[in-house]
């Protein structure tokens, strides 16, 4: 079965420059979650969709990030414009029908660098 | 205000000794409660999990124990093999509507030698 999707895998663009993130979920799972890793603040849940409708975007650090649910099987994660603060590991991870415990299952992520 | 932690940034263990990773929380409103481990480049994989109404469950060499009272859980591997050599996440979530966002701690790197 596949995973959890992620593209690109690597990212390295200058400062100012729009970056678009991509996640495919894993068929059948409802629920998708955006997380960035650093050093200093570990698992972040940036924001996450129940059934395509975004649910919780507290955790969005500003009007620079966007995220898009367009459809069941693709996910974006967009900062426009970037910062060498953004840089970070970005991962998705989607889980199965809303309503039970579930784990959630997580992509290979997207190593970000902005210079 | 860290909700999940874990105290522990890293832990060396001999081959076949047990691994004993440890994680306390604050919000007594999580009911749900997962272990994660990740690999260099690699996403967290999902490894064990245990709801509120047990303090404890057994998962091959994996055991994860929940102290309610003591908002404490811990990861027992036994006996630790070098391939489990890898970032441990503690997780919780309170279940109020069902899919509710995890909450990791900030990982505990578990070595193991051979």
């Amino acid at each position: 079965d596949a995973g959890v999707i992620q593209s690109p895998r690597h990212e390295v663009t200058e400062m100012g420059q729009e970056v678009t993130l991509r996640c495919k979920p894993i068929s059948g799972h409802n629920s998708l979650f955006w997380y960035r890793q650093t050093m200093m603040r570990g698992l972040e849940l940036l924001i996450y969709f129940n059934n395509n409708v975004p649910i919780d975007d507290s955790g969005m650090p500003e009007d620079r990030f966007s995220a898009k649910m367009p459809n069941a099987s693709f996910s974006t994660l967009k900062i426009q414009p970037s910062e060498p603060r953004d840089s970070a590991v970005y991962f998705c991870a989607s889980s199965p029908t809303v309503g039970v415990n579930q784990p959630q299952h997580f992509g290979d992520g997207t190593r970000l660098s902005i210079l | 205000d860290q909700q999940v932690k874990q105290n522990s940034p890293s832990l060396s263990v001999q081959e076949g000794r047990i691994s004993i990773l440890n994680c306390d929380y604050t919000n007594s409103m999580f009911d749900y409660f997962l272990w994660y481990k990740k690999y260099p480049a690699e996403g967290p994989t999902f490894l064990i999990s245990i709801s509120s109404i047990k303090d404890k469950n057994e998962d091959g060499r994996f055991t994860v124990f929940l102290n309610k009272s003591a908002k404490h859980l811990s990861l027992h591997i036994v006996p630790s093999q070098p391939g489990d050599s890898a970032v441990y996440f503690c997780a919780a979530s309170a279940w109020v509507s069902g899919n509710t966002p995890l909450v990791f701690g900030k990982g505990t790197r578990l070595s193991v030698i051979a």
